[in-house]
C-alpha cells in the first residue's frame, strides 16, 4: 500500500492563478481531509468527507473548493491564489471514527508559495 | 468554539531525563490524538485516546486523558535523540466525523 499520495510536493503560484492539489489513498478509507499547515503553527482543517459524493467545511474553507467523486480522490482546488495560501498542505484520510483506529494517516505535503 | 492549548511550546532536555507535555482543550470531547512531526516531514499517528482515563503507552512516551479535567499528557521517560521533533495533540469537535482541531506543537530537543 503507497497509503496517502499527494501532488505536487512543491509549486509556486501568481496571485491570481489557479491550481488543484492532488491525493489519493489507497486503503479504502471512507474519511479524508484536507489541512494547511503555516509556519510554526498547527494544522488547521479546510474541508473534509465521509465518503464520495459527501464534502462539508471546515474551519478555513475560504478560497479553496473540493470534490469526492471517488473513495480514492479528494482533489483541493485554489481560486486566485492570494500570497495568504502560502502554506504547506496535507491531506489525510481515516477508515472512520466508529473503528478503534480511526486515527488520520497523513500523506507527506505539498509546499505551495504564491508571489 | 473548541480552542486547544499546548504547554509548552518549546522544550529543551537532556538525555535521560523525564517530562510531560500538557494538552488542555476547551469543550467536552472524547477523542484525542497524539502526532509526531519531524523537521519538513509528514505527520505520524501516535496515540488515539477515546474515554476518560483512557493512558496508552509506547517506547519512552506515555499518554493519558482525563475528559472531565480536559486534560491530556504526554510523558516522556529517560529522553533519548531520537524523541527530537514537534508533538501536537488534536481533539475531534465533532464527535464523529474526525474534524480535528490541532493544538499549537511543542518542538523538543532532547540534547546529549
Amino acid at each position: 500500500n503507497a497509503g496517502v499520495t499527494q501532488t505536487p510536493k512543491f509549486r509556486i503560484l501568481k496571485i491570481g492563478q489557479s491550481m488543484t492539489l492532488q491525493c489519493t489513498q489507497d486503503m479504502n478509507h471512507n474519511y479524508m481531509y484536507w489541512y494547511r499547515q503555516d509556519p510554526g503553527m498547527g494544522l488547521k482543517l479546510i474541508y473534509y468527507s465521509v465518503g464520495a459524493g459527501i464534502t462539508d467545511k471546515g474551519e478555513v474553507p475560504n478560497g479553496y473548493n473540493v470534490s469526492r467523486s471517488t473513495t480514492e480522490d479528494f482533489p483541493l482546488r485554489l481560486e486566485l491564489a492570494a500570497p495568504s495560501q502560502t502554506s504547506v498542505y496535507f491531506c489525510a484520510s481515516s477508515p472512520g471514527t466508529q473503528t478503534s483506529t480511526d486515527t488520520q494517516y497523513f500523506g507527506p505535503g505539498t509546499r505551495l508559495t504564491v508571489l | 468554539e473548541l480552542k486547544v492549548e499546548q504547554n509548552p511550546l518549546f522544550l529543551s532536555m537532556q538525555e535521560g531525563k523525564n517530562y510531560t507535555i500538557y494538552c488542555n482543550y476547551s469543550t467536552t470531547s472524547d477523542r484525542l490524538y497524539w502526532y509526531r512531526q519531524d523537521p519538513g516531514k509528514s505527520l505520524e499517528s501516535l496515540f488515539v485516546l477515546l474515554s476518560n482515563g483512557a493512558v496508552k503507552q509506547e517506547g519512552r512516551l506515555m499518554a493519558s486523558l482525563d475528559t472531565k479535567a480536559r486534560l491530556s499528557t504526554l510523558h516522556i521517560t529517560a529522553a533519548v535523540h531520537d524523541l527530537s521533533a514537534t508533538y501536537f495533540c488534536a481533539v475531534d469537535s465533532s464527535g464523529n466525523t474526525g474534524k480535528l482541531i490541532f493544538g499549537q506543537g511543542t518542538t523538543l530537543q532532547v540534547k546529549p
